[in-house]
């Protein structure tokens, strides 16, 4: 079962404006990762934000976790057209040897 | 480095046929992990290897079967390919280190292999 849904399904944007992607999930994590995948290719890792903390940066990226009401946020400002791309959440357990779990992403489309 | 490696890219097959996918990593990642894609389902875990010697079945194992042949390969096996396992297979690897006690466990992800069932 997916664990992180994402909200939006697909987002589109012009050039220059943030866009901000949703995830939830379901049950306590020790992390919370965001993956890019873009069209035909691997996913790539992102950002990940543990579960003490409550925003990270990273260049144009911004994460914020709310465990309290199970959901993180993705920020990417200024978009560019090379930011056109699906994204994905992917949480791991707090127990033992977890794996990820993915949610079904958001597709993002930045027009020139 | 290369990172992830898997063969082949694409593949078509008939029903009843058998394939093994290979993957291979060179990051001495000491996990390894097979997903498959589907539109709007995201990636579903096949199966997983945690460590040299180890396997574990993922949400979605039925009709596969992994081999952790070494520290560096995975590979997966389809015995008897059926339609449904047309998709978009993923292999992808970790290493899950300590920092002050917290579990860090990105995954380095391959190129993909495209297979379609006949």
């Amino acid at each position: 079962s997916q664990q992180g849904e994402e909200d939006p399904q697909a987002l589109s944007i012009q050039e220059g404006e943030n866009a901000t992607m949703n995830c939830s999930y379901k049950t306590s994590i020790n992390n919370l990762q965001w993956y890019r995948q873009n069209s035909g290719r691997g996913l790539v890792h992102l950002i990940l934000i543990r579960s003490n903390e409550r925003e990270k940066h990273s260049g144009r990226l911004r994460v914020t976790l709310d465990t309290s009401k199970k959901s993180s946020s993705l920020l990417i400002t200024a978009s560019r057209a090379a930011d056109t791309a699906s994204y994905f959440c992917a949480t791991a357990a707090n127990s033992g040897y977890s794996t990820l779990t993915f949610g079904k992403g958001t597709m993002l489309l930045v027009s020139p | 480095n290369a990172g992830v490696t898997q063969t082949p890219k694409f593949q078509v097959l008939k029903t009843g046929q058998s394939m093994t996918l290979q993957c291979a990593q060179d990051m001495n990642h000491n996990s390894m992990y097979w997903y498959r894609q589907d539109p709007g389902m995201g990636l579903r875990l096949i199966y997983y290897s945690a460590s040299e010697g180890t396997t574990d079945k993922g949400e979605v194992p039925n009709g596969y079967n992994v081999s952790r042949l070494n520290k560096r390969e995975f590979s997966l096996r389809l015995e008897s390919a059926a339609p449904s396992q047309t998709s978009v297979y993923f292999c992808a690897s970790s290493d899950r280190r300590l920092a002050g006690g917290l579990r860090r466990e990105t995954q380095y992800f391959g190129p993909g292999t495209r297979l379609l069932v006949l």
